[in-house]
This record gives structure tokens, sequence and C-alpha cells, in this order.
């Protein structure tokens, strides 16, 4: 089985600290991925990254920055947290699609509360 | 503009009747379609999905209907269950890499 492993599974931070969010996928998978969700709004893609070193702005990447270092881990760190970045976050990874339906599988998630 | 739009943001169904989740997409160049199932606190597993040259794909309970003119696709379950009970959401590749979501649908099944 596919397992995406998030870090932490609640987080509580003050406003204007630095916050990492760690992620490890273990099945060898190039493609990784951070979503955060809200209240009706779904799953809003924040960045990806397809390759070691590589990433890719999502729809929603202000006051975001990533790191993949190791194809297995992937990590999203908010520069100064605000209050506008309570959320939950939800890592992803898949393979590259080549015609094929595939799915990404995510992990449990991280609630985060900034105050 | 590529979307997938869910505009039922709840749905409550009698336990053992079907329920019918709806989405919307704009971009008629998805190749396929996944839905997902979100419990709380929890994240989004993988339910079943449909390629853009079928117009239905069945999973036990779970059938996925595609209607490529009108660009509009629906979740039945049936006989749904209290277990159903979760947020679902529609979801779409658009080009290699990445996924795109709907804003979801949070299922009630009422025992």
């Amino acid at each position: 089985d596919v397992k995406v492993t998030q870090s932490s599974r609640y987080l509580v931070k003050r406003t204007g600290e630095k916050v990492f969010l760690e992620c490890v996928q273990d099945m060898d998978h190039e493609n990784m991925f951070w979503y955060r969700q809200d209240p009706g709004l779904g799953l809003r893609l924040i960045y990806f990254s397809y390759d070691v070193k590589m990433k890719e702005k999502g729809d929603i990447p202000e006051g975001y920055s990533v790191s993949r270092e190791k194809k297995e881990r992937f990590s999203l760190i908010l520069e100064s947290a605000s209050t506008n970045q309570t959320s939950m976050y939800l890592c992803a990874s898949s393979v590259t699609k080549i015609g094929t339906n595939t799915e990404a599988f995510f992990g449990q998630g991280t609630r985060l509360t900034v105050v | 503009d590529q979307q997938v739009k869910q505009n039922s943001p709840s749905l409550s169904v009698q336990e053992g009747r079907i329920s019918i989740l709806n989405c919307d997409y704009t971009n008629s160049m998805f190749d396929y379609f996944l839905w997902y199932k979100k419990y709380p606190a929890e994240g989004p597993t993988f339910l079943i999905s449909i390629s853009s040259i079928k117009d239905k794909n069945e999973d036990g309970r779970f059938t996925v209907f595609l209607n490529k003119s009108a660009k509009h696709l629906s979740l039945h379950i049936v006989p749904s269950q209290p277990g159903d009970s979760a947020v679902y959401f529609c979801a779409a590749p658009p080009g290699t890499y990445k996924y795109i979501f709907g804003t979801g649908t949070r299922l009630k099944v009422l025992a």
C-alpha cells in the first residue's frame, strides 16, 4: 500500500513564526503536492513538484515555499505564519500520468492553527 | 479556465436509498475524472475514476456516469449506508502532473 505520512496531525503556531510541514512517501512517486482545505473552498493546490529540486506554483502559492531535496520528501514552509493560513494542509503523491488513469494518494492531513 | 464545480454543498439521504452527487467541468480536454471521499480529520481517499472515452464505470455500490456533451459527471451510491457519510470531491488532471478539485459535497446518510 502507498503510504504518505505527514509529520504532524495538529500544530499550533504563533503569528510571524516560520513553520515547516513535512511529508514523506514510500512508493517512489515522481510527483508530490501540497493542498489546503478550507470550508466551501475545497482543495486548493499550493505547490507541486514533479522531480527532485523541481517545483511549480499552484493556485495559491503566496506566503508559502517548498523544498524537495530527496524524492520521497516534500516540505511546505510558511515563511511568516499568519492567521489566514489556519487550515487543513494535505500532502499527496502520484506517479506521472502516462495515458492511464492514475490517482493521487493523500496523507492524513495537518490541522494548523495560527494564533 | 480549467475548473470542476460541485454546486451542491450538502446532501442528506435515507439509509438504503440512492445518493447522487454531481460535478460539472469546463475543460473538454480532461482525459479522466476521479472521485475522492474524505472523513473529518483524515486525508481524502480515492474512490473511483472514469476515462473520458467511457460513459459509465461501476465498482460495487459506486457508479460514476459521464455526460461529455453536458460536461457533467455524477457519482451514484446504491444503497447508501451510514458509513458513506463524508465529503466527496470530484477531481480532474489538467495536464500531466497535477489535479484540480471541486469544492466538495457533504453527504449525510440518515439511519
